[in-house]
């Protein structure tokens, strides 16, 4: 079945320590996304790529960065640069903003905790 | 700044009716997608309009204004399943902008 994938689905990660947020998709989407989501609160955008071997940051991308050196995988690592890094990470895909849609797919998130 | 507004909550009764709006300033518009999140769980995509008019699908309807920058979602037949966040949703120099959420509350 087709579909977007993110693991761990829980991580805790010692102040100092950057972790990596894995995403994958097999939908042969062109764009994928990483959003932040802090407790009753909307998507924020962090980092977005339209295409392999390139991304663009997004609103809050600072003590964030990430790769696209496959279609199929966008891997978020956050640094600690980072100050508030608790909170539930989203990765989308979508076929690219190209043709209009934003009807992206949603992995089912990784909720980081810094202990 | 915020491009995209959406009242934080709203409150309906099982079996009613509910509207949620969207207001969005943003140039280069294409159209407005709709996605519902359950708590602890990912959005899922429930609807986008592209052109002016009203969009059904099954007791979800979506309508869009063009001329007004304004749209809204309408949900029947109210469930309980339904409670739930709804977010609207537009293209931005390729980036897909989610506005702040509106919570459902659905009382029996």
């Amino acid at each position: 079945d087709g579909g977007i994938t993110q693991s761990p689905k829980y991580l805790f990660r010692k102040e100092g320590q950057n972790v990596t947020l894995s995403c994958e998709q097999n939908l042969n989407h062109d764009a994928m996304y990483w959003y932040r989501q802090d407790p009753g609160q909307g998507l924020r955008l962090i980092y977005y790529s339209q295409i392999v071997n390139d991304f663009q940051k997004g609103d809050i991308a600072e003590g964030y960065s990430v790769s696209r050196e496959k279609k199929e995988s966008f891997p978020l690592t956050v640094t600690s640069a980072q100050k508030n890094p608790t909170a539930f990470y989203l990765c989308a895909s979508s076929f690219g903003t190209g043709r209009g849609n934003t009807e992206a797919f949603f992995g089912q998130g990784t909720r980081l905790t810094v202990v | 700044g915020q491009s995209l507004e959406q009242p934080s909550e709203v409150t309906a009764v099982e079996g009613a009716i509910v509207q949620i709006n969207c207001t969005y300033q943003t140039s280069g518009f294409y159209g407005l997608s709709w996605y519902q999140q359950h708590d602890g769980g990912a959005p899922t995509f429930l609807s986008y309009n592209a052109l002016d008019g009203l969009e059904e699908t099954g007791r979800f309807s979506s309508f869009l204004s063009r001329s007004d920058s304004y749209g809204y979602l309408l949900l029947q037949e109210l469930q309980m399943k339904d409670s739930a966040s709804y977010f609207c949703a537009v293209l931005r120099d390729d980036k897909i902008i989610f506005g702040k959420g509106t919570r459902l509350h659905i009382l029996p």
